[in-house]
């Protein structure tokens, strides 16, 4: 069991545009600790796709956004593309665990 | 640059040891942390531990009774010991670079694979 809550699963068409949630508490999101968001593709190790909440770090398409409100923290992907399907992890920091906490991932599929 | 290594295979109940070199940065550094997250086959990521350059250690509270990391800035490596293993310690391991504010990992080894088995 996770301490950031993910959906398991999304998928989107080609184009499409599709969002990522990632619920917490007021010991980590809340708190008010930074939200990451990693891609990892298949095979590979993750990659940073979106740091505090909403930056996206060089190279990173801007079709990649990220977002936050209260205990809770999203991602959004417009134009998706077939490069896009990948598992997204959320993290942030939990002061109750002084540690940094993980999201269970999300697999993206691209139909 | 960050890259992993130790044995790929550990036997139950034994010692894990990993090390991570790290290439084009110093380690001894105010403005970094040096962490280790894991990934189990087919799950998703857990943080274990981080390391600052002055020794300062964080631990997961589900591992801090058999984990331990070190740092030793003179060959900028940073190391991680893991003791008592069991199959559910079987993962892909990462070592990850991270910032103090906000506290992101990033850049990430490419992870070596450890399997506990007799």
């Amino acid at each position: 069991q996770s301490v950031l809550t993910q959906p398991p699963s999304v998928s989107g068409a080609p184009g499409q545009r599709v969002t990522i949630s990632c619920t917490g508490t007021s010991s980590n999101i809340g708190a008010p600790y930074d939200v990451h968001w990693y891609q990892q593709l298949p095979g590979r190790a993750p990659k940073l796709l979106v740091s505090g909440d909403t930056h996206r770090p060089s190279g990173v398409p801007d079709r990649f956004s990220g977002s936050r409100s209260g205990t809770s923290a999203s991602l959004t992907i417009t134009g998706l593309q077939a490069e896009d399907e990948a598992d997204y992890y959320c993290q942030s920091y939990d002061i109750s665990l002084s540690g940094s906490v993980f999201g269970g991932g999300t697999k993206l599929t691209v139909l | 640059q960050l890259q992993e290594s130790g044995p790929g295979l550990v036997r139950p109940s034994e010692t894990l040891s990993l090390t991570c070199i790290v290439s084009g940065d110093s380690i001894n550094t105010p403005f970094f942390y040096w962490g280790w997250i894991r990934q189990p086959p087919g799950k998703g990521l857990e943080w274990l531990g981080t390391i600052y350059y002055s020794g300062e250690t964080y631990y997961n509270p589900s591992l801090r009774s058999r984990l331990s990391i070190a740092v030793d800035t003179s060959k900028n490596y940073f190391s991680l010991r893991l003791t008592s293993v069991t199959a559910t310690d079987t993962a892909i391991y990462y070592c990850a670079r991270r910032a103090v504010r906000p506290d992101r990992f990033d850049p990430w080894g490419l992870g070596t694979l450890v399997t506990v088995s007799s």
